[in-house]
């Protein structure tokens, strides 16, 4: 099975900042990542997928990139709204495999 | 608008059976695989199974082979997650989710139904 880490598990930050989180894949995943904001309480929801296509609707300051085994998700400009957990996806293979997770607060 | 509306959850105690619904509406539910994740309370996402479209095509986390079955009826447009053996580490917010692999993930989920698996 895929595992996948995130880093950092959480940070703190102040609305305006430019936030970024990282997520590895044990092995090798093509493209096949997808982003996913979640707040408290609430299903998740899809940012990004194939590592940097926008899901429709999502406003254009979360971004992502990466390929193979290294992946960023950056909010370019951080908003009241966007204080939420994230997680990455991989959707190379199944069992699909999540991140743990990074919460992001208010510094 | 595309509705995923999971029922279903409930108070069980450990080794007993539950199934899980999941009624889609607003897309051509043959269209897509489905799958289920749950969330255990104060912890991250796991995915648990995943059906194709035609329901012949199931997969499983290990934690879950053999004790948790995915079936979907497409003339009713319904999810199914027949739960039996439950455990105490079963305990988790489910949701149904559209997606799968040749969806890229889940772009469509649903708002969970809860399964506390207690004595």
């Amino acid at each position: 099975d895929i595992q996948m880490t995130q880093s950092p598990s959480s940070l703190s930050a102040s609305v305006g900042d430019r936030v970024t989180i990282t997520c590895r894949a044990s092995q090798g995943i093509k493209n096949d990542l997808g982003w996913y904001q979640q707040k408290p309480g609430k299903a998740p929801k899809r940012l990004i997928y194939a590592a940097s296509s926008l899901q429709s609707g999502v406003p254009s300051r979360f971004s992502g990139s990466g390929s193979g085994t290294e992946f960023t998700l950056t909010v370019s400009s951080l908003q009241p709204e966007d204080f939420a957990t994230y997680y990455c996806l991989q959707h190379n293979s199944y069992p699909f495999t999540f991140g743990p997770g990074t919460k992001v607060d208010i510094k | 608008e595309v509705q995923l509306l999971e029922s279903g959850g409930g108070l069980v105690q450990p080794g007993g059976s539950l199934r899980l619904s999941c009624a889609a509406s607003g897309f051509t539910f043959t269209s897509d695989a489905m799958s289920w994740v749950r969330q255990a309370p104060g912890k991250g996402l796991e995915w648990v199974s995943a059906i194709g479209r035609g329901g012949t095509n199931t997969y499983y986390a290990d934690s879950v082979k053999g004790r948790l079955t995915i079936s979907r009826d497409n003339s009713e447009n319904t999810l199914y997650l027949q739960m039996n053996s439950l455990r105490a580490d079963d305990t988790a917010v489910y949701f149904c989710a559209k997606g799968g692999l040749s969806t890229k993930g889940f772009d469509y989920w649903g708002q969970g139904t809860l399964v506390t698996v207690s004595s």
